[in-house]
């Protein structure tokens, strides 16, 4: 069964600071990485998502996320946060088939300081 | 625009009622989710359906049951609600294919009294 693991619960940054967020996941074969956003009061919303190809990948506003499959990891990064980045953000894994479950981390909530 | 439809914001139940959380989407996908999310445990999966009338359950189906009679809709079904069901409820839907992402609703939060 697959499981992720995001490790920081709460981080607390200035304006203009980078931005990593870890996520480690476990599954033994192939996968679907996602990283969702929920900003207050809103849905969550899909910021990045890996699938194949280059694990380097590039999402809305500014974000990345870089998929290291020796470490099991999918770590969000954002070179200068602002204060509209603050939200909670979640890591998702699903089986690389079609018709699978979508589990999420326990997500880390990013509070921005202006 | 996918839109996936939650029927009701807010609702306020009795211990011992039969609640039901319904749920719509209009692109056609083939799976649909039930998730809820609470402080500090992230979403937690409760059932998973990949086609009218298949399920799955997912990690806390425990108390719940789910019904998917046609496509668009999939309905979650407490039998009988506990004051810890008390919750956000997500529903959510993807199509078939590799790195399909999922689409949410805008939740449901139940309070159980």
């Amino acid at each position: 069964a697959q499981s992720v693991s995001q490790h920081n619960h709460h981080v607390i940054l200035s304006e203009a600071a980078s931005l990593e967020l870890g996520c480690n996941y476990s599954y033994g074969g192939t996968v679907n990485l996602f990283w969702y956003v929920q900003y207050p009061g809103q849905h969550l919303q899909l910021l990045l998502k890996y699938f194949s190809g280059d694990p380097l990948v590039k999402g809305i506003k500014g974000f990345e996320a870089e998929f290291i499959k020796s470490k099991f990891s999918f770590n969000l990064r954002k070179p200068s946060v602002q204060w509209s980045d603050t939200a909670e953000y979640f890591c998702a894994v699903n089986a690389a088939s079609s018709a699978s479950k979508i589990i999420f981390g326990s997500g880390t909530r990013l509070s921005i300081r202006p | 625009d996918v839109k996936v439809t939650q029927s009701s914001r807010y609702l306020v139940k009795r211990t011992g009622e039969k609640v039901f959380l319904e749920c719509v989407q209009d692109m056609d996908h083939e799976n649909m989710f039930w998730y809820r999310q609470d402080p500090g445990l992230g979403l937690r999966l409760i059932y998973f359906s990949y086609d009218v009338k298949m399920k799955e359950k997912g990690d806390i189906p425990e108390g719940y049951s789910v019904s998917r009679e046609k496509k668009e809709r999939f309905s979650l079904i407490l039998e009988s609600a506990s004051t810890n069901q008390t919750s956000m409820y997500l529903c959510a839907s993807n199509s078939l294919g590799v790195g399909q992402e999922a689409f949410f609703g805008q939740g449901t939060r139940l309070t159980v009294v």
